[in-house]
């Protein structure tokens, strides 16, 4: 399965903090995209990004995709109470489209 | 622009019993998903769909689980009898033209079996 492993599985810190969480993949894919979910809601997009990307930025958040190590960073920076929430990465296979949700990592970022 | 609706927001039935959720996608976008997410657990895709036609269907549990997209917009999942570990979030989610786009996803429908 291409199920990813999000790494860690919790994560607290305090707010201003850097907060990065981790993902690793098993095959190739076409791209891997990063949601936010807070409690009781559905999930938000964040970042997609493509198999031939490095790097991309928006706003405090900075995704990496590294192919040769099949892994792929979320790093939030300046970290607020606000982002407190579960952050998922979802992969899309190159043979498949068939997308692949990893089992996420909580965030807790205290005032 | 309207978000993805979702309905009932919350579902409590026996076991053995059946239900059904609705999602209407955002408008004009071609790619509709169902998802059961689990307490604790990333989202497992159940089918998708692509306007009227099915993509995956290749984890949804056909003995008890069905879904249709008529007409390539609303979309309604059945579950014809319920099972305690049916207990989960429903989401639904759409696109505008496949999974190499963003997804954006309902808030869900919360399924309790007793």
């Amino acid at each position: 399965s291409q199920q990813g492993e999000e790494d860690p599985q919790a994560l607290s810190i305090q707010e201003g903090e850097n907060a990065t969480m981790n993902c690793s993949y098993k095959t190739s894919i076409n791209n891997l995209q990063w949601y936010r979910q807070n409690s009781g809601r559905g999930l938000v997009h964040l970042i997609l990004i493509r198999s031939n990307e490095r790097e991309k930025h928006s706003g405090r958040l900075r995704v990496t995709l590294d192919t040769s190590k099949k892994s792929s960073s979320l790093l939030i920076t300046a970290s607020r109470a606000a982002d407190t929430a579960s952050y998922f990465c979802a992969m899309i296979s190159g043979g498949s489209y068939i997308p692949t949700f990893g089992r996420g990592t909580s965030l807790i970022v205290h005032p | 622009e309207a978000g993805v609706a979702q309905s009932p927001r919350y579902k409590i039935i026996e076991k053995r019993q059946s239900v059904a959720f609705w999602c209407n996608p955002i408008s004009g976008h071609a790619t509709l998903y169902w998802y059961q997410q689990i307490l604790g657990q990333g989202p497992k895709l159940l089918i998708q769909f692509q306007n009227n036609g099915v993509v995956d269907d290749s984890q949804l549990p056909k003995d008890r689980f069905s879904a249709e997209r008529l007409k390539g917009v609303d979309s309604t999942l059945k579950i014809q009898p319920a099972k305690l570990e049916d207990s989960a979030v429903y989401l639904c989610a759409s696109s505008l033209r496949g999974p190499n786009q963003p997804q954006h996803f309902g808030d869900g429908t919360r399924l309790s079996i007793l």
